[in-house]
């Protein structure tokens, strides 16, 4: 079974400090995607990644990609509250059709 | 476009009784999904169609579950009979060949007394 692995998961912090948290797999993925969901919502895409150590922003958020395609981490620089959420990765191993989501990181801003 | 719909939203029933979930796809979308969410478990696919035909029912916890797609633009979900374990909330998604992400829907909170 290919799992997917989020760290923490839970993280709880003050307006305006900064935050990683990461997602990691011993297996290789084809691509990876972040996604955000809020309370009685759907998770919505934040970002697809695809290539080995591949960096993308989103405004104050920042996804890097592992070289070996193994992991992933979304930083988050002066987090406000309407960051708040549960953040989930997904990915997609290679060969396979389907996502595979972890656990997801419930993270709270507090003002 | 309105996204993926679901319906119901919220559905409370008695243990032993079917329920049945719906999902409209964004239309375009050729590949849709079904995904169940628990505080324990976390998000669990269930089945997943493409071009309508189930191509993966791996997920799905037993033969209570059964799901359907007729058209390009409609899919259930039934449960028969349901119990208290299946309480979840309910997500269906939907993607193209030409883009991976996934766009769901609000889900069904499914309730089982």
């Amino acid at each position: 079974t290919q799992l997917l692995e989020q760290s923490p998961q839970f993280l709880s912090i003050q307006e305006g400090e900064n935050l990683t948290v990461y997602c990691n797999s011993s297996s290789v993925f084809s691509s990876l995607q972040w996604y955000r969901q809020e309370p009685g919502e759907g998770p919505v895409l934040l970002v697809t990644v695809v290539t080995g150590g591949e960096v993308k922003k989103l405004k104050r958020l920042t996804f890097q990609f592992g070289d070996a395609r193994k992991d992933s981490s979304l930083h988050i620089t002066a987090a406000q509250p309407g960051d708040t959420g549960l953040y989930l990765c997904a990915g997609l191993f290679q060969g396979a059709q389907k996502l595979v989501f972890g656990q997801g990181t419930r993270l709270t801003i507090n003002p | 476009d309105a996204g993926v719909i679901q319906s119901p939203r919220h559905e409370v029933t008695e243990m032993g009784q079917e329920v049945t979930l719906r999902c409209k796809p964004i239309s375009g979308h050729n590949s849709l999904f079904w995904y169940r969410q628990t505080m324990m478990r976390g998000l669990e696919l269930l089945i997943y169609f493409n071009n309508n035909v189930p191509i993966d029912d791996s997920g799905m916890p037993e033969d209570r579950f059964s799901a359907k797609m007729p058209n390009a633009s409609f899919s259930t979900l039934k449960i028969q009979p349901s119990e208290p374990r299946d309480s979840a909330v309910y997500f269906c998604a939907s993607s193209s060949t030409e883009d991976t992400g996934y766009t769901f829907g609000s889900g069904t909170r499914l309730t089982v007394v």
